[in-house]
C-alpha cells in the first residue's frame, strides 16, 4: 500500500513538445506529492509539489495535474527544452512519514 | 549557501570489506535522511534522524548497516561487511523538520 507507480519508464519528446509522466498511489493517507529532477551524477531536486486539496499547480513550464478521486496525479512540462533532459520521480508522504519514491522516468528531449 | 556535502564521491571496495560514508546536512536543518538508490530506481530511505535521535530504522539492514548522527550534525554511514548487492548510490539529504528535503551528490558504491 505504500507504493508509488510510476510510467512511462522512459519517454522521448521533441524540442518545443509537452512531457507528461504519470503517477498512481494506493495509500489514501498520503497528503504531499512531490516531483523531484534528477540529473547524472547529481541528488534529486525537488521541482514543483502539491498538496490534495487542489487539483492542479503551475510553476512556470511545470504543471502537476492531481486526480484525488482516481489516486493519480501527473507531471506536465510544456515547451520541453534539451536541457529538461533527467530522470524524474514522482514521490509521495504522508506527514511525519517516509517519502516513497516512484521508478522515475528517463526523459530526453531531442533538440 | 552550501547544499548537503558527502563524502567520498565514489568508493571501490572488495566484498567482505568495510566501508563508510560522510554527509554533513545544510546548516540548520535538524532531520537527515540516508537513501538507497539502486540503479534505474527511486531513492528508499534507509535512516531518518531527528537531531541525534533515530526516528525511522525500519529500512536499515542492521546486521551489516550502521548509522551515527553524533551532536546532531554531521552522520556516517557504514557497511561491515559489503556485499556485491550493495553496490548503489548513498544519498543523504536534510530538511528542517519536516520541510523540503535536499539532496546531496550521493557516493556511488562499487562491490567487487
Amino acid at each position: 500500500q505504500q507504493q508509488v507507480k510510476q510510467s512511462p519508464q522512459s519517454l522521448i519528446v521533441q524540442k518545443g513538445g509537452i512531457s507528461i509522466i504519470n503517477c498512481a498511489y494506493e495509500n489514501t493517507a498520503f497528503d504531499y506529492f512531490p516531483w523531484y529532477q534528477q540529473f547524472p551524477g547529481k541528488g534529486p531536486a525537488l521541482l514543483i509539489a502539491i498538496r490534495p486539496d487542489v487539483s492542479e499547480k503551475k510553476e512556470g513550464r511545470f504543471t502537476i495535474s492531481f486526480n484525488k478521486s482516481a489516486k493519480q496525479f501527473s507531471l506536465h512540462i510544456m515547451d520541453s527544452q534539451p536541457g529538461d533532459s533527467a530522470t524524474y520521480f514522482c514521490a509521495a508522504e504522508t506527514s511525519g512519514s517516509r517519502l516513497t519514491f516512484g521508478e522515475g522516468t528517463q526523459l530526453t528531449v531531442n533538440p | 549557501e552550501a547544499g548537503v556535502v558527502q563524502s567520498p564521491r565514489y568508493k571501490i571496495i572488495e566484498k567482505k570489506q568495510p566501508v563508510a560514508f560522510w554527509c554533513n546536512p545544510i546548516s540548520g536543518h535538524n532531520t537527515l535522511y540516508w537513501y538507497l538508490q539502486n540503479l534505474g530506481q527511486g531513492p528508499e530511505l534507509l535512516i531518518r534522524y531527528e537531531n541525534e535521535e533515530a526516528v525511522d530504522d525500519s529500512q536499515l539492514p542492521k546486521d551489516r548497516f550502521s548509522a551515527e548522527r553524533l551532536k546532531g550534525v554531521d552522520s556516517t554511514l557504514k557497511i561491515q561487511p559489503a556485499e556485491l548487492g550493495d553496490s548503489a548510490v548513498y544519498l543523504c539529504a536534510s530538511s528542517f523538520y519536516t520541510d523540503t528535503q535536499y539532496f546531496g551528490p550521493g557516493t556511488r558504491l562499487t562491490v567487487l
